[in-house]
């Protein structure tokens, strides 16, 4: 069955540093993977997806994600945060051609001045 | 911005009331969604449609059922509400199927 993990509810970086946040993903098919922001009171917005094309994919906002099948990641990175990706971040999983598509149970950036 | 809109943003009720939520899109969208999401779960689906009046049931979907009469509306009725469905709903549309790619901005319904 398809799964997603997300390390850490809550992710604390300064302003300027890098941003790691982790997915670890479990699926007996070749996945789709997505990664979504939610600001406050609002709706996800889908920042990039993974179709088994490239493996490091670039989205918006400056974020990018690579996946790495060896390790059944698809982590998010951003080189330097701005307090304006403070926001709460979910990984997603998609069987290609299915319906089934599970979300993590998100991650909390927190960007300090 | 995606045109999709949820009504209401904002409801309260009581045990035992039925409540339905409607989401309507201007996209033009085959694919709708309903989610709701509760903290330490993420987003979990209910039920979506993969077109008018082709409706199927998501991992949640016990004590609620869907209505798709055309493309621009997904209605999501709970026909006897209970407190364990306070939560924050979202609709979402997407014109490939699995893959939602626009979100509603939500409905957070209190049942007390």
């Amino acid at each position: 069955a398809q799964s997603v993990t997300q390390l850490g509810s809550h992710v604390s970086v300064s302003e300027g540093a890098l941003v790691l946040l982790r997915c670890n993903y479990s699926s007996s098919v070749p996945p789709y993977l997505f990664w979504y922001v939610q600001y406050p009171n609002q709706g996800l917005q889908l920042l990039l997806k993974y179709t088994s094309a490239a493996t490091l994919v670039k989205g918006i906002n400056g974020f990018e994600a690579e996946f790495k099948k060896s390790e059944t990641s698809f982590h998010l990175t951003k080189p330097s945060a701005h307090m304006s990706d403070a926001a709460e971040y979910f990984c997603a999983v998609s069987d290609s051609g299915t319906y089934k598509y599970i979300f993590g149970t998100g991650t909390r950036l927190k960007v300090l001045a | 911005d995606a045109g999709i809109t949820q009504s209401p943003r904002h409801k309260v009720t009581e045990t035992g009331t039925p409540v339905t939520l409607r989401c309507h899109q201007t996209e033009n969208h085959r694919y709708m969604y309903w989610y709701r999401q509760d903290p330490g779960h993420g987003l979990r689906l209910i039920h979506y449609s993969y077109g008018v009046k082709d409706t199927d049931k998501g991992e949640v979907s016990d004590g609620y059922s869907v209505s798709r009469s055309k493309t621009e509306d997904f209605l999501l009725t709970l026909e006897s509400a209970t407190s364990s469905q306070t939560s924050v709903y979202f609709c979402a549309i997407s014109d490939k199927g699995g893959q939602p790619q626009h979100f509603g901005d939500g409905t957070r319904l209190s049942i007390l």
